[in-house]
């Protein structure tokens, strides 16, 4: 079974800072990728996706994220943050036979002034 | 465009009592439909997922249960709540196939307290 590891329970970030989120997934073919965001005490939305292709992906709100095979790892990133993407991101893998996700622990950013 | 509603927001109830959490969606057929629970610090739990009308699939054994009576219908049920039923609910749809073609799409979640 495919399973996600976000090795980071929370990260602190300047405003204006970069930040770069971990994720590293284990499943034996070509996973199906995700990162979502939840604000608290909301649903998640999806920040952005990854199939195939191009292994660096665009998203939403700024986000970008790359898929490395040889790392097994899916990394979210943003050049400079705002105090609006203060949240918790999880990530998340599936596959092409399956309806279910299964999600990491996920990792809650917090924005300082 | 597709909407997808939970409710209550807020539910408090005490140990042993029933519960009933309701989800519904709009501007979309056939949808795929899921429950998962949030535990402070723990990720997402999928508990139960439903591919139509009637077909339930339960990913954990536990004393909560699933319906789905009509096709954009989703309701989560308890006969007795235990305390460690507490957590974050939360209930989403995707379209039909499987997971890499059609994300998930979440409601605002129902934060449920047992006493």
């Amino acid at each position: 079974a495919q399973s996600v590891t976000q090795p980071d329970i929370h990260i602190t970030v300047s405003e204006g800072a970069s930040l770069e989120l971990r994720c590293n997934y284990s499943y034996g073919a070509t996973p199906y990728l995700f990162w979502y965001v939840q604000s608290p005490g909301q649903g998640l939305q999806l920040l952005l996706k990854y199939f195939s292709g191009d292994t660096l992906v665009q998203g939403i709100k700024g986000f970008e994220a790359e898929f490395k095979r040889s790392q097994s790892s899916f990394n979210l990133r943003k050049p400079s943050v705002h105090w609006s993407d203060a949240a918790e991101y999880f990530c998340a893998v599936g596959r092409s036979n399956d309806y279910k996700l299964s999600f990491g622990a996920g990792t809650t950013v917090t924005v300082r002034a | 465009s597709q909407t997808i509603h939970q409710w209550p927001a807020t539910l408090v109830q005490p140990v042993g009592s029933p519960l009933s959490l309701e989800c519904t969606v709009e501007g979309t057929s056939n949808p795929n439909l899921y429950w998962y629970r949030q535990a402070a610090g723990r990720g997402l739990q999928l508990l139960f997922y439903s591919v139509g009308i009637g077909q339930i699939s339960s990913e954990v054994p536990q004393n909560l249960s699933a319906s789905r009576p009509q096709d954009r219908q989703f309701i989560l049920s308890s006969k007795k709540l235990l305390l460690s039923d507490s957590g974050f609910y939360l209930c989403a749809w995707s379209g039909q196939g499987s997971s890499y073609n059609s994300p998930l799409h979440f409601g605002n979640g129902t934060r449920l307290t047992v006493t």
